[in-house]
């Protein structure tokens, strides 16, 4: 079955670094490919998402890249601030219709520190 | 546009208690998919309405069900509660299946249930 595999951390960084959030899938056809966030106590916000292959999502300074070659769809942001402090999700739609609703990865919990 | 809303918000029951949770879409969604969210087993889709049919489930018991209205405002029921129900049960909305693509899903705040 389709499946998501994300670094879990904590991941602790400093202020104004750089982020990446590894996030590779496996899924048959060509999947939806999305970046959920959660802050404490809060539900999901969408962050972005790609639909196709070599589509790039961003918001918010966040980028992601949907690379089918190498099932990735990796999160990036060049400068973290400490409201960026939360828990990320990366996800996956199968092609073809949402019947089986949103496959997610484990979540990966970064803390950005002043 | 308003979001995705759930009530209620908490929950506390007791083991064998019965719970009925409800979730009303974005305006215009007429998909609505149930997820749940325990420490232990991360995020697991539970099932899908659309059209007031519920087109799929996740690998749950039989306890869990739900339903949608003509409105497309779903609820989700557990009979028979365990403890290991105990977990934040997520909402999402879509436009639907085969909408041109569009079948983003927006989450609602969730509803935290514990059970004692």
């Amino acid at each position: 079955g389709d499946s998501v595999t994300q670094m879990e951390g904590p991941v602790t960084l400093s202020e104004e670094a750089f982020l990446t959030i590894n996030c590779t899938y496996t899924a048959t056809g060509y999947p939806s490919l999305f970046w959920y966030v959660q802050y404490p106590g809060e539900g999901l916000q969408l962050l972005l998402k790609a639909t196709k292959a070599d589509d790039k999502g961003s918001n918010k300074g966040f980028e992601a890249t949907y690379r089918k070659e190498t099932t990735s769809f990796h999160l990036e942001k060049g400068s973290v601030q400490v409201s960026d402090s939360a828990v990320y999700f990366c996800a996956l739609l199968p092609s073809g219709g949402g019947a089986d609703g949103l496959t997610f990865g484990k979540g990966t919990h970064l803390i950005i520190q002043p | 546009k308003a979001g995705v809303t759930q009530t209620p918000r908490y929950l506390i029951k007791t083991r064998g208690q019965q719970v009925t949770l409800s979730c009303s879409p974005i305006s215009g969604h007429r998909s609505v998919s149930w997820y749940q969210q325990t420490p232990g087993q991360g995020l697991q889709f539970l099932f899908e309405y659309f059209s007031e049919t519920q087109r799929n489930k996740g690998n749950f018991p039989g306890r869990f069900s739900g339903r949608q209205f003509s409105n497309s405002r779903s609820e989700m029921n557990v009979s028979t509660l365990e403890l290991g129900d105990s977990a934040l049960y997520l909402c999402a909305s879509s436009f639907g299946p085969r909408a041109g693509g569009e079948e983003t899903q927006y989450f609602g705040p969730g509803t935290r249930l514990l059970v004692l």
